[in-house]
């Protein structure tokens, strides 16, 4: 059973325009997300996080929203850029027990953002 | 600074034949993590190094998977007797301190093929 749920696997936006990636979580337990960008042949880079005590982080272009009630969560980019075109995973952290520094992922929504 | 690095890059083997993968974290880091992508899937976990803690093996799918840090710094996954299903991309990622909401900087990755 996937934990975290990516449902779209590739979006395709024009560039300038807002790029919106979703995620959806099932377990509660989790109080930190991340998301995490990856170009071919490279392995993930961090994007951009939210603790659960927060329902917004922003960072430049880059702004993460998340739902508690919801359970979800997204990442909104605006203005895109050709070179945001990229695979962006979702994850979420435990941040108690034996969840401790783990990251959970989603499968990954493949963005391409066309000039 | 020289981020993590993973060797080889590819590796191509025959079905029963045992594989090592290495992983060199960032200098000064304490937690390395190990993470699997099988096609179409997340980053799946397999095992977690804190400093001198015993590992947390949760995440390894089957006894035929092992892994060993020497000197809280070079990790080895090892494989034996691989099947096709272990066909994946394996992917190290180190922390500072393995702490909870800390950044994991991941290695490019190997790309493993079993025919």
């Amino acid at each position: 059973d996937q934990q975290v749920k990516q449902n779209s696997p590739s979006l395709s936006v024009q560039e300038g325009r807002i790029s919106i990636l979703n995620c959806d979580y099932t377990n509660s337990m989790f109080d930190y997300f991340l998301w995490y960008k990856k170009y071919p042949a490279e392995g993930p880079t961090f994007l951009i996080s939210i603790s659960s005590i927060k329902d917004k982080n922003e960072d430049g272009r880059f702004t993460v929203f998340l739902n508690k009630s919801a359970k979800h969560l997204s990442l909104h980019i605006v203005p895109s850029q050709p070179g945001d075109s990229a695979v962006y995973f979702c994850a979420q952290e435990g941040t108690g027990g034996t969840s401790y520094g783990k990251l959970t992922f989603g499968q990954g929504t493949i963005l391409t953002v066309h000039p | 600074g020289a981020g993590v690095s993973q060797s080889p890059s590819n590796k191509v083997t025959e079905k029963g034949k045992d594989v090592e993968l290495r992983c060199d974290p960032i200098s000064g880091h304490t937690a390395l993590y190990w993470y699997r992508q099988s096609l179409g899937q997340g980053l799946e976990f397999l095992i977690y190094f804190q400093g001198n803690s015993a590992p947390d093996k949760s995440g390894l799918p089957s006894d035929r998977f092992s892994a060993e840090r020497t000197g809280g710094s070079v990790s080895t996954l090892t494989i034996q007797r691989t099947q096709q299903e272990d066909s994946a991309v394996y992917l190290c990622a180190s922390s500072l301190n393995g702490g909870g909401q800390e950044t994991q900087y991941f290695g490019p990755g190997t790309r493993l093929l079993v025919l």
